[in-house]
C-alpha cells in the first residue's frame, strides 16, 4: 500500500532557531517527491521537488534531501522566521504518466515563536 | 499569470441549498483537481480533470457534480449536503496529471 508518513505531527521552535522535517515513504513506482508549504486558510504552495537521482535542493532558506535507499526525506529550514509557521506537507509521485498518482503525506505543523 | 482563482472565498448553505464553486487558471495546465481538506489533514483528492474530461473519481458521493465547461474553468456543484462536509475545498492545476500542483486559496464551506 502506498504510503506516505511525517514527523513530528507540529513542532514549536524559536525565531532563529533551526529545525528538520521528516519524511518517510512506501510508493511504487517512484516518480518524485516534493515539499509544499500551506499556510493557514489558503492552499500549498511547491517549495521543492526531488527526483530519483537528486540528493540534496536548497531553496532559499528550505533545504531538501532524499536518501532513495532508505526512502526518506527531510525539509531543513535555516533560521527560521515567524512567516515559517505553516504546515508542511510532503506528497510523493507514484508511477508515471496518465497513471500517475500523488500521495500525501500527513503533515507537520510547524509554530515559530518570538 | 501563475494563480489558480476560486470563489467564493467562504460559502455558507443549507442542506437543501444547490451552490457552485468556480475555479479558473490560465496558465494553460491540462490536469485539473478537486481537493476537500478538513482542519489539520491533509487534502483529500475528489476529483481530477485531463484535457476537459474526467479522469479520476475518488468515489465521492454524488451531491457533489463537477463540471469542466473548458480548459481554463472548473466548477464543482454542490446539493443536498450533509454537515459533515463542511470543509475547505481546493482547486489545483498542472501541466498533465502528477506534475507539480498549483493550488487556489480554497473555498471554506460551512453546511448548517
Amino acid at each position: 500500500k502506498n504510503q506516505v508518513e511525517q514527523s513530528p505531527q507540529s513542532l514549536i521552535i524559536l525565531e532563529g532557531k533551526n529545525c528538520t522535517l521528516q519524511c518517510n515513504y512506501t510508493v511504487s513506482p517512484f516518480s518524485n517527491l516534493r515539499w509544499y508549504k500551506q499556510d493557514t486558510g489558503r492552499g500549498p504552495v511547491s517549495l521543492t521537488i526531488m527526483t530519483f537521482s537528486e540528493n540534496t535542493k536548497s531553496n532559499g532558506r528550505y533545504t531538501a534531501t532524499l536518501d532513495a535507499d532508505t526512502k526518506q526525506s527531510s525539509l531543513h529550514i535555516t533560521a527560521s522566521q515567524l512567516s515559517d509557521s505553516a504546515s508542511y506537507i510532503c506528497v510523493v509521485s507514484a508511477g508515471g504518466g496518465a497513471t500517475n498518482k500523488l500521495i500525501f503525506g500527513t503533515g507537520t505543523l510547524l509554530a515559530v515563536q518570538p | 499569470d501563475t494563480e489558480v482563482t476560486q470563489t467564493p472565498k467562504h460559502l455558507v448553505m443549507g442542506m437543501t441549498n444547490k451552490k457552485s464553486l468556480k475555479c479558473e487558471q490560465h496558465m494553460g495546465h491540462r490536469a485539473m483537481y478537486w481537493y476537500k481538506q478538513k482542519a489539520k489533514k491533509p487534502p483529500e483528492l475528489m476529483f481530477v480533470y485531463s484535457y476537459e474530461k474526467l479522469s479520476i473519481n475518488e468515489s465521492v458521493p454524488s451531491r457533489f457534480s463537477p463540471e469542466c465547461p473548458n480548459s481554463s474553468l472548473l466548477n464543482l456543484h454542490l446539493h443536498a449536503l450533509q454537515p459533515e462536509d463542511s470543509a475547505l475545498y481546493l482547486c489545483a492545476s498542472s501541466q498533465w496529471i502528477g506534475e507539480k500542483l498549483f493550488f487556489g486559496s480554497g473555498t471554506q464551506l460551512s453546511v448548517l
